[in-house]
């Protein structure tokens, strides 16, 4: 099956830095990327995704990149705000009836 | 606007007592799923559902089992719950394998 990994499990940035979280698939068929956001003592909400038809799709401060070619797709926030901390999961799927997640990275931004 | 709700938000229960955690969604989904949420570990599928009556086996289903007789609810079972079943448990669902997945507040499952 598909196995996703995320990196890294751990990112404190200031305020107003940039953060980049990255994950890497193994199964080339993955189609659909999904990242997801939890705050804490809360459950995760979809923030944004991607298909593969697209390399980048942005909105607003967050943005998605995915490579195709080397299987791997990247989350982008620009200027962070305190609000932003929390766990983000990536996430793949081929299309089947499963998402496969990441182990989560912890962002910390420090005001 | 609540779509996703779980039974309980905390549960504290003894080994080897049979555990019933219940979900139930509103949004007709066909899809659900049951996730474990451990520290390092992220979101581990146990079991899922992609319609009534039928379940399919997740990375992690060994001591759990599930039911789902409605299409809105999906129920997960602890036959004969253990101290390593203490976790923090997550429900599910979602319309089709690229449509937004909707989690439910969680329960967080504490077996002494």
């Amino acid at each position: 099956g598909e196995n996703v990994e995320q990196h890294p499990s751990t990112l404190s940035v200031q305020e107003g830095d940039s953060a980049v979280i990255k994950c890497t698939y193994s199964d080339s068929a993955s189609n659909y990327f999904p990242w997801y956001k939890q705050e804490l003592g809360k459950r995760p909400q979809l923030i944004i995704d991607i298909r593969s038809n697209v390399g980048e799709k942005k909105d607003q401060r967050i943005a998605v990149t995915l490579n195709k070619t080397a299987k791997h797709f990247s989350l982008h926030i620009t200027e962070t705000q305190p609000e932003d901390s929390a766990v983000y999961f990536c996430a793949a799927t081929t299309g089947a009836n499963n998402l496969f997640f990441g182990t989560g990275t912890r962002l910390t931004v420090i005001p | 606007d609540v779509k996703v709700t779980q039974s309980s938000r905390y549960l504290v229960k003894r080994t080897g007592e049979k555990v019933f955690l219940e979900c139930v969604q509103d949004m007709d989904h066909e899809n659900m799923f049951w996730y474990r949420q451990d520290p390092g570990l992220g979101l581990r599928l146990i079991y899922f559902s992609y319609d009534v009556k039928m379940k399919e086996k997740g990375d992690i289903p060994e001591g759990y089992s599930v039911s789902r007789e409605k299409k809105e609810r999906f129920s997960l079972i602890l036959e004969s719950a253990s101290t390593n079943q203490t976790s923090m448990y997550l429900c599910a669902s979602r319309e089709g394998p690229r449509n937004e997945q909707f989690f439910g507040p969680g329960t967080r499952l504490t077996v002494l």
